[in-house]
């Protein structure tokens, strides 16, 4: 069975610094899906950046960019020039190319320091 | 704003109670995702439904059933409700395409049973 682990619960960093969020997963799959979501304090669930595994390149999108790692089964999230905003919950998750659901990180809090 | 509605956003109700929680995916999308997020457990995929069919089964009690109607929404129903039931409960659809299959989530419905 695919499992996600997120070994960070908590984390905290300056405003306009730059933090990483880390991710491990448990897949004998050779084809899926890695997510970064966020969850603000008003619980709705955004997808905030994905990567297929089959790509080498590590995906970006503005400030936010992972560090995929396939043979280690490690897929950071990187957030640049923290902002108050980027406070929430984030959720590293999983998605075999074959199937539907999506398994979830335990998550990490990210606590912005202004 | 994902598109995917959920109603009611939170829900208080009491042991032994029966509750109908509702989807609507955002327009196009066939299939439907029921997630619980608990303090203990964390996010977990429940059920699936494509088109009005089941697709695929996660961590659901069997006090938990669900369904999807003609006009695609979906509704999750819980009985014999229990203190642990107490959870965010997420729906979220997407369009039925090969390859990434992104996942809209809603605001999610708030149960607290007591």
């Amino acid at each position: 069975a695919q499992t996600v682990t997120q070994s960070q619960p908590e984390m905290s960093v300056q405003e306009a610094e730059t933090v990483t969020l880390s991710c491990t997963y448990d897949t004998s799959e050779s084809d899926y899906y890695l997510f970064w979501y966020k969850q603000p304090p008003s619980r709705q669930m955004i997808l905030v950046i994905r990567q297929e595994a089959y790509k080498q390149q590590n995906a970006t999108e503005n400030r936010f960019s992972v560090n995929f790692q396939k043979a280690a089964k490690s897929f950071s999230l990187k957030i640049s020039d923290s902002q108050l905003g980027d406070a929430a919950m984030y959720f590293c998750a999983y998605r075999s190319a074959g199937d539907d659901k999506i398994i979830f990180g335990k998550g990490t809090r990210l606590h912005i320091l202004p | 704003d994902s598109g995917v509605t959920q109603t009611p956003k939170h829900l208080i109700t009491a042991t032994g109670q029966r509750v109908t929680l509702r989807c609507s995916p955002r327009s196009g999308d066939l299939s439907v995702y029921w997630y619980q997020q608990s303090l203990d457990q964390g996010l977990q995929f429940l059920i699936q439904y494509y088109n009005g069919e089941e697709r695929a089964k996660g961590n659901i009690l069997e006090r938990f059933s669900a369904q999807q109607f003609p006009d695609l929404h979906s509704e999750l129903n819980l009985s014999s409700l229990e203190l642990g039931d107490s959870a965010l409960y997420f729906c979220a659809s997407s369009a039925h395409i090969q390859g990434l299959k992104e996942q809209f989530f809603g605001p999610g419905t708030r149960l607290t049973v007591l």
